[in-house]
């Protein structure tokens, strides 16, 4: 979607090692939200924010951290991944009242 | 629990047959039904807003309807570009703009 960039859109690594995904967006939306998406399980929220400096926890957050220091910018770190960590991730803004708009993804392997 | 589930996982028609996907929800007061489209390495593209029972909305082929326990996205005369999974998702009352997705319905439609 235009206005989302998510990086990097691949990525490969062992387990044990940090891992951060950047979600960058340039709409100005207030709330951005990480989701990953997994056969059988569909989209899950990991967590969200809703404004600068503002986060909570979505519905599988365990195992991962999230800072959002500006507007524009939403990382999401696995601070040691693990195998179970692979999946592909979305990042989403969105305003209030407004449907919420989605990036293309990372795809992250973790061997 | 806040909950979406959609059927069937699978469809696959020829080209002009018609057909619907379900979605049945169960939440603690509905706020919006969101319906969405997602091609193959790409991220979920907005179609719909539903806010209330006996909504409607349309757009190409494409028409999304709403009773207080599903919706419907009704596919009139496919075509082979209507191929894709349809992903269905609702928002909770209370203030949270979080949404709670269904697994999607991957759609292929054959010339």
């Amino acid at each position: 979607d235009a206005g989302i960039t998510q990086s990097p859109r691949h990525k490969v690594t062992e387990t044990g090692t940090p891992v951060t995904l950047r979600c960058h967006q340039t709409e100005n939306h207030r709330y951005m939200y990480w989701y990953r998406q997994d056969p059988g399980h569909g989209l899950r929220l990991i967590h969200y924010s809703y404004g600068v400096k503002d986060t909570d926890k979505g519905e599988v957050s365990d195992g991962y951290s999230v800072s959002r220091s500006k507007t524009e910018d939403f990382l999401l770190t696995l601070e040691s991944a693990t195998s179970s960590q692979t999946s592909v991730y979305f990042c989403a803004t969105g305003t209030a009242n407004q449907p919420q708009h989605f990036g293309d993804g990372t795809r992250l392997s973790i061997l | 629990e806040d909950q979406v589930t959609q059927s069937p996982e699978a469809l696959r028609l020829q080209e002009g047959e018609s057909s619907s996907l379900n979605c049945s929800y169960t939440v603690s007061g509905l706020r919006g039904l969101f319906w969405y489209r997602q091609d193959p390495g790409k991220g979920p593209e907005f179609l719909f807003t539903l806010y209330s029972a006996g909504e409607e909305k349309e757009k190409e082929r494409l028409k999304a309807t709403l009773t207080k326990k599903e919706s419907f996205l009704h596919i009139t005369a496919p075509k082979p570009e209507d191929s894709a999974t349809y992903l269905c998702a609702v928002q909770a009352k209370g203030g949270s703009e979080k949404l709670v997705f269904g697994k999607g319905t991957k759609l292929t439609v054959n010339p």
